[in-house]
């Protein structure tokens, strides 16, 4: 009964192949993101999506394209990778509005990409 | 653009011991939601406190507590009797309130080392 579930937790691939990172939340919440962790720790928002609709795209690659099939899933599709994507990507679940009861985010497990 | 800062790269604790993590935030607006995550070597983020800006009473949960001074804009984490397994990077984070803010905001984090 896991909140967030991210697949897989460890990626490893060549450069210039595509992936694909799946994520789905048990929450019933209406916005999600996925965030990058890079190897100094620092956690900065990619994506946002509320109810199925991208609200935020912080100036990412668009090698780097998510899909929101339902308001419970987020995946997130990466073209043509490169060295300097390796990273942890992580996918996250909020409500929408943040003045009901659970204000904060709720994490997956995080995907640890390693491109070669 | 709201900005969370984490001054301390790396602290240390004596097991036991009372620690106190700093992070400070800029931002407009007079309603918002501050949070600490803790993210231990697993990578899983973990939700540690949070607290509402309209509140004027300190978050407490167990041993951990904050210390919200708004006109200061200052948000601190104490962790008192600490234990080896609070050892972790801990994050702040921002979040707004308003519909149109679809993200947390986080700072660099903190190591936080325990010593037996």
């Amino acid at each position: 009964d896991t909140a967030v579930s991210q697949t897989p937790k460890y990626l490893v691939t060549q450069m210039g192949n595509d992936k694909s990172i799946k994520c789905e939340q048990n929450l019933g919440h209406d916005t999600m993101y996925w965030y990058k962790q890079d190897s100094k720790k620092f956690l900065k928002i990619m994506f946002s999506y509320n109810n199925k609709e991208l609200i935020i795209n912080e100036t990412v690659p668009n090698r780097f394209s998510p899909k929101s099939p339902d308001k419970a899933h987020l995946n997130l599709h990466i073209n043509s990778l490169e060295l300097g994507d390796s990273a942890v990507y992580f996918c996250a679940s909020s409500p929408f509005w943040a003045r009901e009861k659970n204000t904060e985010a709720f994490f997956g497990q995080g995907t640890r990409l390693t491109v070669v | 653009a709201q900005t969370v800062t984490q001054s301390q790269p790396e602290m240390s604790v004596q097991e036991a011991e009372t620690v106190t993590l700093s992070c400070t935030y800029d931002t407009s607006e007079s309603d918002y939601y501050l949070f600490w995550y803790k993210q231990p070597p697993s990578r899983q983020m973990i939700l540690v406190i949070r607290q509402e800006a309209y509140k004027q009473q300190n978050a407490t949960e167990n041993r951990f507590s904050v210390n919200f001074q708004k006109a200061a804009k200052s948000f601190s984490l104490k962790i008192s009797d600490s234990q080896l397994g609070d050892a972790a990077m801990y994050f702040c984070a921002y979040r707004s309130p308003t519909s149109g803010t679809y993200k947390y905001i986080f700072g660099t984090g903190t190591r936080l080392k325990v010593l037996a």
